[in-house]
């Protein structure tokens, strides 16, 4: 299985403030047809997790811009320019290239 | 708009089968563009993909599951289903099922999500 490592496993930031999470995966998320397949998700207190970024860059219907995802073969991040108290919640990576899906164990970004 | 919501037992002895259904209302699950999956999430912990079953009734498993795990769908309706058989504790979690977006594989959207716990 692919083993994604996301770090930190937690943050607490100012409101306003950029957020960075890094994710790493075991081996290349290159797929043969030359698609990247990992997503990252946001899953809010007490709700299910909801997508933020597909397909590494490609930001869902609906997520605003303060979000992007960047990266390529086996490292990733998920950038926040300006957190905002929505914000917070778990951050997961996910990949689809290999079977397994696999997730990342999640980062918990707090407001201080 | 699609939603999904999961139904079924809240408890479950050791042994036994876990059975849950998805419900999707809003859309067709027919539809050609999508397929549907299960996930997981034991208390405190991060997520686990279960598997997922196309329209042809064609399944993908995780393997740390497969010997134990069967999904299935029902088009009249509008259902899937996840079976579970020989549970333990290990189970217990908040099962959630979610749509896939074909081509791009995006879980989109999910259930709400329903806790299961194995216990005598």
């Amino acid at each position: 299985d692919i083993v994604m490592t996301q770090t930190p496993l937690s943050l607490s930031v100012t409101p306003g403030q950029p957020a960075s999470i890094s994710c790493k995966s075991s081996q290349s998320l290159l797929h043969s047809d030359g698609k990247t397949y990992l997503y990252w998700y946001l899953q809010k207190p007490g709700q299910s997790p909801q997508l933020l970024i597909y397909e590494v860059s490609s930001r869902f219907s609906g997520v605003p811009d303060r979000f992007s995802g960047s990266g390529s073969g086996t490292d990733f991040t998920l950038k926040i320019s300006r957190v905002e108290a929505a914000d917070v919640g778990f951050y997961y990576c996910m990949q689809n290239t290999h079977l397994p899906w696999t997730f990342g164990q999640g980062t918990k970004v707090e407001i201080k | 708009q699609v939603q999904l919501q999961e139904s079924g037992p809240g408890l479950v002895k050791p042994s036994q089968t876990l059975s849950l259904t998805c419900t999707v209302s809003g859309g067709s699950i027919s539809s050609g563009s999508y397929y549907w999956s299960w996930i997981r999430q034991p208390a405190g912990k991060g997520l686990e993909w279960i598997g997922h079953v196309y329209t042809s009734g064609s399944t993908n498993y995780n393997p740390s599951l497969k010997s134990r795990v069967t999904i299935s769908v029902d088009t009249p309706k509008n259902q899937f289903s996840l079976k579970l058989s020989s549970v333990t504790a290990a189970d217990t979690a908040v099962y959630y099922c979610a749509r896939v977006i074909m081509y791009y594989d995006i879980l989109s959207p999910w259930g709400q999500g329903t806790l299961v716990t194995v216990s005598s």
